[in-house]
C-alpha cells in the first residue's frame, strides 16, 4: 500500500499559488519527502525534496509540518504549464540500508485554469 | 547530456514471444528501477537495483526479471508475455540518498501491447 495519501485531483486558477497536500502519516524519521509530476505521459520529473525543514527551489516550496506527517507542496504561481499529476514519495536515507522500494501511488491530477 | 536512455520506445508484440526492454543511463548511478504505469493505478514498482549484482522486487514482479550486470544497464525482461504485461513502462536512476540528492531521473517510457 502507498505510504503517501494525495487527493485524486484538484484545480487552480491561472496566476494563483497552488497548494498540493500530501500526508504521509507513517513516514519514519529517517525518510525524505519527494514530489515529482508527470506531463502526459512523459517521464516523471524531479521537482523538491526535503526531510524536516521547509524547502524552496526554483520550480517549488515544500512545507512539511513539524510532526512531518504532512506536506504541501505550492507553486507561487501556476502556468497553464503546471497542468501535471503531482506525486508525493518517501524514500529512505540510503546510507541507513533497508529497502528502496518506492511507492508512487496515483498522485494528484492538477488542471490549471485560464 | 545526462540521460536514461530506454529501448525500445514503442512495441508491439504477441503472447508468449521473449522480449527485453533496455535502459541504460549516463550518470554512474547505483540505483535503478523498473516502473510500469497503467490507466488509473498510478505508477507501480517492479523491480529495482541498489548497485551491481544487487536486484529486489518492487510490488509487481510477477511476470518480469531483470539483471544488473554492469552499472550503466539494468534491462527488464519478458520471458513470456501475456496481454496484462500491455503497459507504459519507466526506468529510472539516481544515486543514493543522502550524499545527494535522490533525484530519481526518468527515461521517455517503452509503450509496450501484447497481442
Amino acid at each position: 500500500d502507498a505510504k503517501t495519501t494525495q487527493p485524486p485531483s484538484m484545480d487552480c486558477a491561472e496566476g494563483r499559488a497552488a497548494n498540493l497536500p500530501c500526508n504521509h502519516s507513517t513516514i519514519s524519521g529517517n525518510e525524505y519527502v519527494y514530489w515529482y509530476r508527470q506531463i502526459h505521459s512523459q517521464g516523471p520529473q524531479y521537482i523538491i525534496h526535503g526531510l524536516k525543514n521547509n524547502e524552496t527551489n526554483e520550480m517549488a516550496s515544500l512545507i512539511i509540518t513539524e510532526d512531518r506527517k504532512s506536506s504541501t507542496l505550492i507553486l507561487p504561481h501556476a502556468t497553464l504549464r503546471d497542468t501535471a499529476v503531482y506525486y508525493c514519495i518517501v524514500r529512505m536515507l540510503s546510507t541507513q540500508g533497508g529497502s528502496e522500494k518506492l511507492v508512487f501511488g496515483k498522485g494528484t491530477k492538477l488542471t490549471v485554469n485560464p | 547530456e545526462a540521460q536514461v536512455t530506454q529501448n525500445p520506445r514503442y512495441l508491439i508484440t504477441v503472447t508468449g514471444k521473449k522480449l527485453t526492454v533496455t535502459c541504460s543511463q549516463n550518470m554512474n548511478h547505483e540505483y535503478m528501477s523498473w516502473y510500469r504505469q497503467d490507466p488509473g493505478l498510478g505508477l507501480r514498482q517492479i523491480y529495482y537495483s541498489m548497485n551491481v549484482e544487487v536486484t529486489d522486487k518492487g510490488d509487481v514482479p510477477e511476470g518480469y526479471k531483470v539483471s544488473r550486470k554492469e552499472k550503466r544497464n539494468f534491462p527488464l525482461i519478458l520471458e513470456s508475455p501475456s496481454p496484462n504485461q500491455t503497459s507504459l513502462y519507466f526506468c529510472a536512476s539516481s544515486f543514493p540518498t543522502g550524499e545527494n540528492t535522490g533525484e530519481l531521473f526518468f527515461g521517455e517510457g517503452s509503450r509496450l501491447t501484447v497481442l
